[in-house]
């Protein structure tokens, strides 16, 4: 059972460069999530998805896009890199959006710097 | 708009001592509140769930107590290791919040042997 697979782990961007974040959960979750965390900071919530084919904004969502078009997989698109998205992004996934005991599941991060 | 806020300054304690930590809220009343658990370079690790209508929870050496009238959550490790050093983050939410989850900025401890 491998959880929440993020990758991946670290890339590098120039100014202007596009790319994509995969991200892939086993646990068959309908909720999935992306968080940015900058250095010092808390998570801000990017984008989310409480199902296949339904997804909506969060706190930062400018300069991202996200599909979903399985229940499985949620990637998130960077449009034209930008050096204040330098960020480590995570993403994460949930059964529900009622909070259960077993609270959200996180990936292991992938780091980006745009340069 | 809504505003969490949990201790800016790190934590420092000695091992074996209870450390304490805060998470206070504004402008908004949750139904729960999560904490969880993030090590350096890693994602954030679920710890415990409190209800509002549940004042306190236990889980080994954690306890947690939600007070919705000084809308303020606590976050208690009794008998603190090394090991329990990390960042602690809490996250607030409403019951139609829809899964989106806000977290607040965290508080690093460091437990000294």
């Amino acid at each position: 059972n491998a959880g929440v697979t993020q990758t991946p782990k670290f890339r590098i961007l120039k100014i202007g460069q596009s790319m994509t974040l995969q991200c892939t959960q086993d646990m068959n979750h309908n909720y999935m999530y992306w968080y940015r965390q900058d250095p010092g900071m808390g998570l801000k919530l990017i984008y989310y998805s409480v199902g296949a084919g339904i997804t909506d904004k969060g706190e930062v969502p400018n300069g991202y896009n996200v599909s979903r078009s399985t229940t499985e997989d949620f990637p998130l698109r960077l449009e034209l890199a930008a050096p204040s998205q330098t960020s480590v992004y995570f993403c994460a996934s949930s059964y529900s959006g009622t909070p259960t005991n077993y609270g959200y599941t996180f990936g292991s991060g992938t780091r980006l710097t745009v340069v | 708009s809504q505003k969490i806020e949990q201790n800016s300054e790190a934590l420092n304690i000695q091992e074996g001592k209870t450390a304490t930590l805060t998470c206070n809220y504004t402008n908004y009343s949750p139904a729960y509140l999560q904490w969880y658990r993030q090590d350096p370079g890693r994602g954030p690790v679920f710890l415990l769930l409190i209800r509002e209508n549940e004042k306190e929870k236990r889980k080994e050496r954690l306890k947690v107590t939600f007070d919705t009238t000084l809308k303020q959550s606590l976050f208690h490790i009794t008998a603190s290791q090394p090991a329990d050093s990390a960042t602690y983050l809490c996250a607030p939410q409403r019951d139609n919040q829809g899964g989106k989850l806000i977290f607040g900025q965290g508080t690093e401890l460091s437990v000294k042997p």
